[in-house]
């Protein structure tokens, strides 16, 4: 069974600074996945990385995958109140996905 | 109307009644899959389906069966509902041309008592 680590698991940041969430994983996969979750709602994708070394950015969150570390990271530039909610990572391992157990984001003004 | 739903969006059942979970997508994606949330669990694979009529177990399948005979359905039915299996149902579907990513409904929140 693949195991799925995110540090940290509670994180409190102020507006304007950066931050690194961090997804660790246990078993050899080329692919992972980032999603948000805001409260009572559903997830929405956020990056696709196919490959090691992939590296995505949309607006203020970029996202980068190391294969060989099994480590996946998505830093946060500049936070903004909007940025609050659940990031969640997933690794496949064939056609199964595991899921960390998020990361919960508040960013105080 | 477009995308992924669910139905029920809630409900409450009594332990030992069977329950289905419907979820319907209208983009003709290959892949669909039934997740469960609990806190400090994350999400947990409980079925998914490559194509119709070809499913398989995920993380997390003990007291599910899943069913799909089309493309655009994948009902899931707990067939003698457990209070431990009160939480919150996703499910998602994906295609290999968008790299797996998977796109979520809405959820169901599920309460046994």
């Amino acid at each position: 069974e693949l195991k799925v680590e995110q540090n940290p698991l509670f994180l409190s940041m102020q507006e304007g600074k950066n931050y690194t969430i961090y997804c660790n994983y246990s078993t050899t996969s080329d692919r992972l996945y980032w999603y948000r979750q805001d409260p009572g709602k559903s997830l929405e994708s956020l990056f696709v990385l196919l490959s090691n070394g992939a590296v995505k950015q949309e607006g203020r969150l970029m996202a980068s995958l190391d294969t060989k570390a099994r480590l996946s990271t998505l830093h946060i530039t500049a936070a903004v109140h909007d940025l609050s909610a659940t990031y969640f990572c997933a690794v496949p391992t064939g056609n199964q996905f595991y899921f960390g157990t998020g990361t919960s984001l508040t960013v105080i003004p | 109307d477009a995308g992924i739903t669910q139905s029920p969006r809630y409900k409450i059942t009594e332990t030992g009644r069977q329950v289905t979970l419907m979820c319907h997508q209208t983009w003709s994606h290959s892949y669909m899959f039934w997740y469960r949330q609990d806190l400090g669990h994350g999400l947990r694979l409980i079925y998914y389906s490559a194509a119709a009529d070809i499913t398989d177990k995920g993380e997390v399948p003990d007291g599910y069966v899943v069913s799909r005979s089309k493309t655009e359905n994948f009902p899931l039915t707990l067939e003698s509902a457990t209070r431990s299996q009160t939480s919150v149902y996703f499910c998602a579907s994906s295609e290999w041309t968008s790299g797996l990513e998977q796109y979520f409904g809405p959820g169901t929140r599920l309460t046994v008592t």
